[in-house]
């Protein structure tokens, strides 16, 4: 079974250039996450999709930062204009979410991208 | 306050010892799940371990196994006969409330662990 897939795996881009990243979910998975992870510390929830939902994005910075989900598949962040403080690993993850809970909501997680602002 | 505490930013283990990782944990929440992710240089978090807060018994992975103690709202993960391939970053995350639409992992800051050959 194929796991969470991203592109590009890297990413160097000048500040205030846009910048987008491409995930494509485990198949059959309805949840999907985007996560920040800043140098040093624990990934941190951008937005949760359930289907083409965006159910939980309340830490997605909306100035700058915007997310579709458009077929409830895979999904594209975007950042426009780049800042210097973006400069992160941006994670994916997917679920299937269960109704009871525990080890069935486990998050699989892609390899990330890692994107340098300069 | 934190909600997932991590105190050891990085730790050294001779290889086939076991080895300890800490995670404190702070909820209101009588219901949540505890997860244990190794992170390996390649970027990916892969899961290893699972607790839920009603399980009764300590969960067990292969050579994961993680020490929950409730009361103290700890869950440290113990990796038994360390490998050099065990050599990553560490994170707990903690998911407060078990039902459908509390999927939010909210995860400490790491331990770095280091398998000495």
């Amino acid at each position: 079974e194929a796991g969470v897939v991203q592109s590009p795996r890297y990413k160097i881009i000048e500040k205030k250039q846009p910048v987008a990243f491409w995930c494509n979910p485990i198949s059959g998975h309805n949840t999907l996450y985007w996560y920040r992870q800043n140098l040093g510390q624990g990934p941190e929830l951008l937005i949760r999709y359930e289907n083409e939902e965006a159910v939980d994005d309340s830490q997605l910075p909306k100035d700058r930062f915007s997310a579709e989900r458009l077929k409830g598949v895979d999904s594209t962040l975007k950042i426009q204009p780049a800042e210097l403080g973006d400069s992160a690993v941006y994670l994916c993850a997917s679920s299937s979410v269960g109704l009871a809970g525990g080890h069935e909501n486990e998050q699989f997680f892609g390899p990330g991208t890692r994107l340098t602002v300069l | 306050a934190q909600k997932i505490t991590q105190t050891q930013p990085g730790m050294f283990v001779q290889e086939k010892e076991a080895v300890t990782l800490d995670c404190t944990y702070d909820t209101s929440d009588p219901s949540y799940g505890l997860f244990w992710y190794k992170q390996p240089s390649s970027g990916e978090m892969i899961f290893l371990i699972y607790q839920g807060s009603y399980d009764q018994q300590n969960a067990t992975e292969g050579r994961y196994s993680l020490n929950f103690q409730k009361a103290r709202k700890s869950a440290n993960l113990v990796i038994s006969a360390s490998q050099l391939g065990d050599s990553a970053m560490y994170f707990c995350a903690m998911r407060e409330g078990l039902g459908f639409g509390n999927e939010k992992l909210t995860f400490g800051t790491g331990t770095r662990l280091t398998i000495i050959p």
